[in-house]
C-alpha cells in the first residue's frame, strides 16, 4: 500500500526565515510526486510534479526536490502570503494519487 | 493552465435528500476523474475513480450505492450523494487528467452541510 508522510504538521516561520518541508512515501511504481498547496475552503492548487531522483523544480520562493525516498519543500524567505497547507502525493501508474496529511505553514510578518 | 471546475461551491441541504456535484474539465478533455473527500484539518482521501463511458472504481469503504459517480462525457462526471446524513457533511474535490499529458488538476471543491 502507497504510503506518504509529511513533516512537521505544522510550521510557524518569522517572514523571511527559511525552512523545509519533508514528505517520505513508499509506492509500488511511482509516476510522479506532487507538491500542492491548499488555503482553507479551497481546492488543492497546483505547484510541483517531480518525476525522478535528482530532479528539482523552483517556482519564486519554492523548491522542490526528490530523491528515491523523500522529497522537500524548500521556502525560502518566505512571506505571510506564503501561509498555507502544503500537500505532498505520490501518482502510482493507474494515476491514483495518495495525499500525506500536510504540514501547515504560518508565517508571521 | 487547465482548468477544473466544480459545482456547487456550497450546498445545504435536509437529512434524506439527495445532492449532485457537478466536476467539470473546461478546456481539456478527461478520460479519468477522481473524487475526493477531506474533513477538517485532515488529507484528501480518494473516494472513486471515474472513467468516461464505464462504472466508477470505488476504494474500500465507500458505499457505491450512497455516492453515485456517473461519468457520461469527456468534460463532465458527477457525484451525487443520496439519502444524506449530517455524518456526509464534508468537502468534497474532484479531480481530472489530462488525455495528452496525463497531469492532474483539481477542482475548487464543494462543502456539502447536512443538516
Amino acid at each position: 500500500e502507497d504510503q506518504v508522510t509529511q513533516s512537521p504538521e505544522a510550521l510557524r516561520l518569522q517572514e523571511g526565515e527559511s525552512s523545509s518541508l519533508n514528505c517520505s512515501y513508499t509506492v509500488s511504481g511511482l509516476r510522479g510526486l506532487f507538491w500542492y498547496r491548499q488555503d482553507p475552503g479551497k481546492g488543492p492548487e497546483f505547484l510541483f510534479t517531480l518525476y525522478s531522483a535528482g530532479e528539482e523544480k523552483e517556482k519564486e520562493r519554492l523548491k522542490a526536490t526528490l530523491t528515491k525516498k523523500e522529497s522537500f519543500l524548500h521556502i525560502t524567505a518566505p512571506k505571510p502570503e506564503d501561509s498555507a497547507t502544503y500537500l505532498c502525493a505520490v501518482q502510482a501508474n493507474d494515476y491514483k494519487l495518495s495525499f500525506g496529511a500536510g504540514t501547515t505553514v504560518t508565517v508571521r510578518a | 493552465g487547465a482548468v477544473v471546475s466544480q459545482h456547487p461551491s456550497r450546498v445545504i441541504c435536509k437529512s434524506g435528500t439527495s445532492v449532485k456535484i457537478e466536476c467539470r474539465s473546461l478546456d481539456f478533455q478527461a478520460t479519468t476523474m477522481f473524487w475526493y473527500r477531506q474533513f477538517p484539518k485532515q488529507s484528501l482521501m480518494l473516494m472513486a475513480t471515474s472513467n468516461e463511458g464505464s462504472k466508477a472504481t470505488y476504494e474500500q469503504g465507500v458505499e457505491k450505492d450512497k455516492f453515485l459517480i456517473n461519468h457520461a462525457s469527456l468534460t463532465l462526471s458527477t457525484l451525487t450523494v443520496t439519502s444524506a446524513h449530517p455524518e456526509d457533511s464534508s468537502f468534497y474535490i474532484c479531480s481530472a487528467v489530462t488525455t495528452t499529458t496525463g497531469e492532474l488538476f483539481f477542482g475548487e471543491g464543494s462543502r456539502l452541510t447536512v443538516l
